[in-house]
Order: structure tokens, then sequence, then C-alpha cells
């Protein structure tokens, strides 16, 4: 079963404007994760939270987690017609080796 | 190999026949994962090994699904008496273990399969 709510679905949005998607789960984590996904491609790892941080930061992503409300944003600054694909959420339930449970993904349309 | 690599990267197939899957992944990952991904959703955990060992099993749908990694490398998904339901993309993904795991897992390209 998905443990991660993704919102929204879609979103599309001018090249140089920013994005964020939001991520809730239920359970509590060790982890959370983002993932990029282009069409018909595999997953690509973009950024790791540890439930411990509250916000992270890597080029032009931002993450932030609310543990307490059990929910994660990504901030994709200054959009590029490149950063087109579907953005998936993901929790690691268990401490050690990573069993991710993956929400159902934004699908992110840049516009140039 | 420089990442995990999958094949077949698609499968064609008809209901009832017996389907196997392979993944090599990145040299020296321990750990090795099976996703199931459908049409707009995200990926479905199916199994999990630990070097020949399968660690967590408890995604697997059911009795028709088996994988298996006889010598802790590459792994074998089998799945027996297709169904047009099983259509979907396999993906394969692989990781360290801790201290060395940072986390993230590296996946590939998947095995796309169409059950007619």
């Amino acid at each position: 079963s998905q443990q991660g709510e993704e919102d929204p679905q879609a979103l599309s949005i001018q090249e140089g404007e920013n994005a964020t998607m939001n991520c809730s789960y239920k359970t509590s984590i060790n982890n959370l994760q983002w993932y990029r996904q282009n069409s018909g491609r595999g997953l690509v790892h973009l950024i790791l939270i540890r439930s411990n941080e509250r916000e992270k930061h890597s080029g032009r992503l931002r993450v932030t987690l609310d543990t307490s409300k059990k929910s994660s944003s990504l901030l994709i600054t200054a959009s590029r017609a490149a950063d087109t694909a579907s953005y998936f959420c993901a929790t690691a339930l268990i401490q050690g080796a990573q069993k991710l449970v993956f929400g159902q993904g934004t699908r992110l349309t840049i516009n140039p | 190999g420089a990442g995990v690599s999958q094949t077949p990267s698609n499968k064609v197939t008809e209901k009832g026949k017996y389907v196997e899957l392979r993944c090599d992944p990145i040299s020296g990952h321990t750990a090795l994962y099976w996703y199931r991904q459908s049409l707009g959703q995200g990926p479905e955990f199916l199994i999990y090994f630990q070097g020949t060992g399968a660690a967590d099993d408890s995604g697997l749908p059911n009795d028709r699904f088996f994988a298996v990694r006889p010598e802790g490398s590459v792994s074998t998904l089998k799945i027996q008496r297709t169904e047009r339901g099983d259509s979907a993309v396999y993906l394969c993904a692989s990781s360290l273990l801790p201290p060395q795991n940072t986390g993230e897992l590296f996946f590939g390209e998947g095995s796309r399969l169409t059950v007619l």
C-alpha cells in the first residue's frame, strides 16, 4: 500500500517560476526521500531528509519536513524546462537498510 | 557495471506464460530491491534481498511471483502463469548496507511487461 499522499497530482508552471510539491505520510519514519522520474525512465534520487532534520537544501532544491504534521514539501526554484518529470516522495519506515514506501507522485510540467 | 542494469527492457507475453526478468545491480551493492510500477502510480515494493537471502518478501502479491539472488549479485524475478493484471514496469534498485549506506536507492530503467 502507498504510505505517501502527494499534492498536487499534477502541476504546470512557466519556466522561471518556483514549483512546490507536498507529501503527507501516515506512520513514523526514519527518513524521507524525494526521487525524480523522467517519462519511461528509472527513478533518480534527489535528496534525503532525516526525521531529526527540518530543512535541507541541494542546489535549486529545498526540502522541509514537519514530523508533527507528518508532511514534507519539495521546492524547486527557478524552474527549467528540463525539470519536467514526475516527483515522488518515499519514506523509510525502518532503520538500516532502506525499504522505501513511495507516494503516488506529482507530475510537473514546466512550460517554456 | 556503472549502474543498475535490467533486461529485457520490454517483454510482451501471452496470458498464462512464464516470464523471467533480470537485474544486475551496481557492483558491491549488497542490498537489492524489486518494485512494480503501474501506469500513473508510484513504485510498489515487492521484495528486498540482503546478499543471497530475501530479507523481506512481504510485497509479493501471490505465489505466482518469486525472486532469487543465488550468488548475491544478479537477481531474477520470476512470474508464473502471467495474468493481464501483471502488466506493469518492474523496477530493480540496489544500495549499500549501513554504515556505508547513504539511504538512497539506485534504480535501473525498468522492464516493461505487457501481458496480452
